[in-house]
């Protein structure tokens, strides 16, 4: 079955505790990126990447890192994580930039 | 900064009623899309619009496109129960590389 898998679905976690949430894609897709969904505020990227070894920022990218090492890999680091970076988190790839984006199921985080 | 903004935030109807949900944009695009969201889930594409094209449809659904007034209606025909969720329209500019999401309307369908 063609899809994005986030783990995990959901993580608590205490201030300055580094953490990495995975996403990996089984479509070949070329194009990932990740989002962040707050209430109110909607989505907003954070990183995207177009390609292996080619990642670039988002519109909210302090706090955050990627890499792309693998076409179908593409985890968020969170190196000292703070309360402001609670939120729903979302993985999104596609063919290229301008097609329909697939989503994971999303990972709910919590910085305690 | 919003590019895609929603309207209505929030809709209520009953079933078999048609839902109709509007975007609006800024900016030059090279598609439109549509997206659902089951609370707390994942989004899920719908459709895709071209900016050559006016109108498309898909099984119930009917999205229009007007560039001139950056604006875009998604209809949702003979509405059920199972359709409740929020919709997000998204932009993919010319300029661009990536989708932006507007803040989405939420349709409530009540049986």
């Amino acid at each position: 079955e063609a899809q994005v898998t986030q783990n995990p679905r959901y993580l608590i976690t205490v201030t300055g505790k580094k953490l990495t949430v995975t996403c990996s894609q089984n479509m070949n897709h070329e194009y990932m990126s990740w989002y962040r969904q707050d209430p109110g505020l909607g989505l907003r990227q954070i990183y995207y990447s177009m390609n292996v070894e080619v990642t670039d920022k988002g519109d909210v990218p302090e706090g955050y890192k990627v890499s792309r090492k693998e076409k179908r890999n593409f985890p968020l680091i969170l190196e000292s994580p703070s309360p402001n970076q609670t939120s729903l988190y979302f993985c999104a790839s596609s063919l290229s930039t301008g097609d329909g984006y697939t989503f994971g199921s999303g990972t709910r985080l919590t910085v305690v | 900064s919003q590019q895609g903004e929603e309207d209505p935030q929030a809709l209520s109807i009953q079933e078999g009623e048609n839902a109709t949900m509007n975007c609006s944009y800024k900016t030059s695009i090279n598609n439109l899309q549509w997206y659902r969201q089951n609370s707390g889930r994942g989004l899920v594409h719908l459709i895709l619009i071209r900016s050559n094209e006016r109108e498309k449809h898909s099984g119930r659904l009917r999205v229009t496109l007007d560039t001139s007034k950056k604006s875009s209606s998604l209809l949702i025909t003979a509405s059920r129960a199972a359709d409740t969720a929020s919709y997000f329209c998204a932009t993919d500019l010319e300029a661009g590389t990536a989708l932006i999401f507007g803040k989405g309307t939420t349709l409530s369908v009540s049986s």
